[in-house]
């Protein structure tokens, strides 16, 4: 079955300090990877995604995300972090089974970053 | 949140009542797709539509029904059948070719 991990229910990071927020993924053939992030109360925003290419991937606000494909890996990393960056941040991957194109989310990190 | 609007943003339903979320976009996106959001749990797909006048269940799909009679529409109805429906409930859709998908601000359902 298809999956997606977020080990980290939280990261902590100082203002200014590189951040990285984990995520693993698990599917049969080639993954469609994406990030998003969330601020309270409010729908998700579209951050970077992978699906073919160079492993590294650069997204909207300075973010960018490697993808490993030996590690099933494709963490989110910010060379360094804003106390705006403060968000719950989530890991997708296209399901490719019977839900075509709905996508299948990780259980969200909560990323806090501190002045 | 990218030209789809919900409304209302937040709904306060009587345990035994039906409630309908709404959920409209102008992207002129052929899929569009419902997820419930709890804490701690991520997103979990209830129905999602990839052209219209079709529909088909996500994982938890059970006390909902949904209908896809325009493209720009795709409304969510929590029936009293749904045993635990307070939840955060988040509309998206999507280019059904290898593309993200685009979020609404989100429903904020709150049984009494």
């Amino acid at each position: 079955a298809q999956s997606v991990a977020q080990p980290e229910d939280q990261v902590n990071v100082a203002e200014g300090n590189p951040l990285t927020v984990k995520c693993t993924y698990s599917v049969s053939g080639n993954p469609y990877l994406f990030w998003y992030v969330q601020y309270p109360n409010r729908g998700l925003q579209f951050l970077l995604k992978y699906i073919t290419g160079d492993n590294l991937v650069k997204g909207s606000y300075g973010f960018e995300a490697e993808f490993n494909k030996s590690q099933t890996s494709f963490h989110l990393k910010k060379p360094s972090a804003l106390v705006s960056d403060s968000a719950l941040y989530f890991c997708a991957v296209r399901d490719m089974g019977q839900a075509g194109t709905a996508l299948i989310f990780g259980k969200g990190t909560t990323l806090s970053v501190s002045s | 949140d990218g030209g789809i609007t919900q409304s209302p943003k937040y709904l306060f339903r009587k345990e035994g009542q039906n409630v309908t979320l709404s959920c409209e976009q102008n992207l002129n996106h052929d899929a569009m797709y419902w997820y419930r959001q709890d804490p701690g749990q991520g997103l979990r797909l209830i129905y999602y539509s990839q052209i219209v006048n079709d529909f088909q269940k996500g994982d938890i799909a059970e006390g909902y029904s949904v209908s896809r009679e325009k493209k720009e529409s795709f409304p969510l109805t929590v029936t009293s059948a749904q045993k635990n429906p307070t939840a955060f409930y988040l509309c998206a859709s999507s280019i059904p070719t290898y593309n993200e998908q685009f979020f609404g601000p989100g429903t904020r359902l709150t049984v009494l």
